[in-house]
């Protein structure tokens, strides 16, 4: 079946840009993730979406920052006035519910670079 | 301040032998760990999990031990396969109730020597 599937695979852009990128989730999971890997570290967490839920957006490094979903289907991540710190793999992730053992499927990321 | 660690960038191991991936935590209130395996160009997927309450779960070639008095947790590979060779992440979870914020650690490539 379809995994969950994230555009553009790899994005560049200039400094001072804004960026958008997407996440398809699997369909009939509620929980939705956002991450962030720079190089050479662990998955940083950014944001959660539940159902209906407000999101958990502690993790957001900056209000340049932004997600939106609508509903249970497609997820986007803004990044505003990039910098080059903001380079990284952006990786979604959903569930299908948000308990312990609800395994997170990942889509393939989006390689960010800010020149 | 990492609270998962995950101390050696790669590992080289030759096939047929056991692979043993190590990662440490220093937060005791983690009590929900798990391995994701990632292969280039993909997404992390999951391997195995522990909970706090066992010292050992297996699975197949798989078997993560854990050891809470030293906040270390390893997972061993046995027979190791190339098709093995990947990137491992060791994660923690710090809420009993969600598997959300999931602490990682910076993962460990492992590659498998035919």
């Amino acid at each position: 079946g379809a995994g969950v599937s994230q555009s553009p695979s790899n994005k560049v852009t200039e400094k001072g840009k804004d960026v958008e990128l997407r996440c398809d989730p699997i369909s009939g999971h509620t929980a939705l993730y956002w991450y962030r890997q720079r190089l050479g570290q662990g998955l940083e967490f950014l944001i959660y979406f539940q159902g209906n839920s407000a999101p958990d957006k502690s993790g957001l490094p900056s209000d340049r920052f932004s997600a939106e979903r609508t509903g249970e289907s497609v997820s986007t991540l803004t990044i505003q006035r990039t910098q080059q710190e903001d380079s990284a793999v952006y990786l979604c992730a959903s569930s299908r519910d948000s308990g312990r053992t609800d395994t997170q499927y990942f889509g393939p990321g989006t390689r960010l670079t800010v020149l | 301040d990492q609270q998962v660690k995950q101390n050696s960038p790669s590992l080289s191991v030759q096939e047929g032998r056991i692979s043993i991936l190590n990662c440490d935590y220093t937060n005791s209130m983690f009590d929900y760990f798990l391995w994701y395996k990632k292969y280039p160009a993909e997404g992390p997927t999951f391997l195995i999990s522990i909970s706090s309450i066992k010292d050992k779960n297996e699975d197949g070639r798989f078997t993560v031990f854990l050891n809470k008095s030293a906040k270390h947790l390893s997972l061993h590979i046995v027979p190791s396969q190339p098709g093995d060779s990947a990137v491992y992440f060791c994660a923690a979870s710090p809420s009993m109730d969600s598997n959300y914020q999931l602490i990682w650690g910076a993962g460990t490539k492992l590659i498998i020597k035919p």
